[in-house]
């Protein structure tokens, strides 16, 4: 079946430090890949996405690559800042008629002036 | 994208009662998900709704514990039934929405506490 493995957390970073959360994930044929993030207290709000391989999402200095050889989707930021802690969460909808979302299993980022 | 109305965004129930989730989405959209959320946990699918169908539920939910509605292309309700505590939880809804540029959009969630 499909599955989404995530990085286990926590992971606590200093302000301006470089951040990788890495995701690997197990479908068939090629599923659309995203990221999410939840802030302390609200809900779920899209990140970023890639529907193809090779593709790079990117938004907010967040940037993931769709790489089909290594079955990967890793988050990466360059400079994180305090306003980045959350929980991220990676996520496949694999193609076809079942159209519901899987998700990793979070990781909580802490970011610390 | 669409935007989703979820309510009530909490409540603190009496084990052995239930409660009703409602979500207004302001386009029609084919498919609604319902999620859950545990404590610290990543979000489970809970069942897929259709208009003018019946809900499709995942392996271990089943339609008498978690009764939904679908009465529209733009409204759903979640019931979680004869509650106990281990319903605790954060409850979502979800859409899948746009064509070329798609998304999910979810709603702001529904924080249930069973006492």
């Amino acid at each position: 079946g499909n599955s989404v493995t995530q990085m286990e957390g926590p992971v606590t970073l200093s302000e301006e430090a470089f951040l990788t959360i890495n995701c690997t994930y197990t479908a068939t044929g090629y599923p659309s890949l995203f990221w999410y993030v939840q802030y302390p207290g609200e809900g779920l709000q899209l990140l970023l996405k890639a529907t193809k391989a090779d593709d790079k999402g990117s938004n907010k200095g967040f940037e993931a690559t769709y790489r089909k050889e290594t079955t990967s989707f890793h988050l990466e930021k360059g400079s994180v800042q305090v306003s980045d802690s959350a929980v991220y969460f990676c996520a496949l909808r694999k193609p076809g008629s079942a159209r519901q979302l899987t998700f990793g299993s979070g990781t909580q980022l802490t970011v610390l002036p | 994208s669409a935007v989703i109305s979820q309510k009530p965004s909490r409540d603190i129930c009496q084990r052995g009662t239930s409660l009703t989730i409602q979500c207004q989405v302001d386009s029609q959209v084919t498919m609604m998900f319902w999620y859950r959320q545990q404590p610290g946990q990543s979000l489970t699918l809970i069942a897929t709704a259709n208009q003018g169908s019946e809900a499709t539920y995942e392996s271990g939910f089943v339609i008498d514990k978690f009764p939904i509605s679908r009465p529209n292309l733009t409204f759903s309700t979640l019931t979680v039934s004869n509650m106990s505590p281990e319903d605790s939880s954060i409850y979502l809804c979800s859409v899948e929405t746009g064509v070329q540029n798609y998304g999910y959009t979810f709603g702001s969630g529904t924080r249930l506490t069973v006492v």
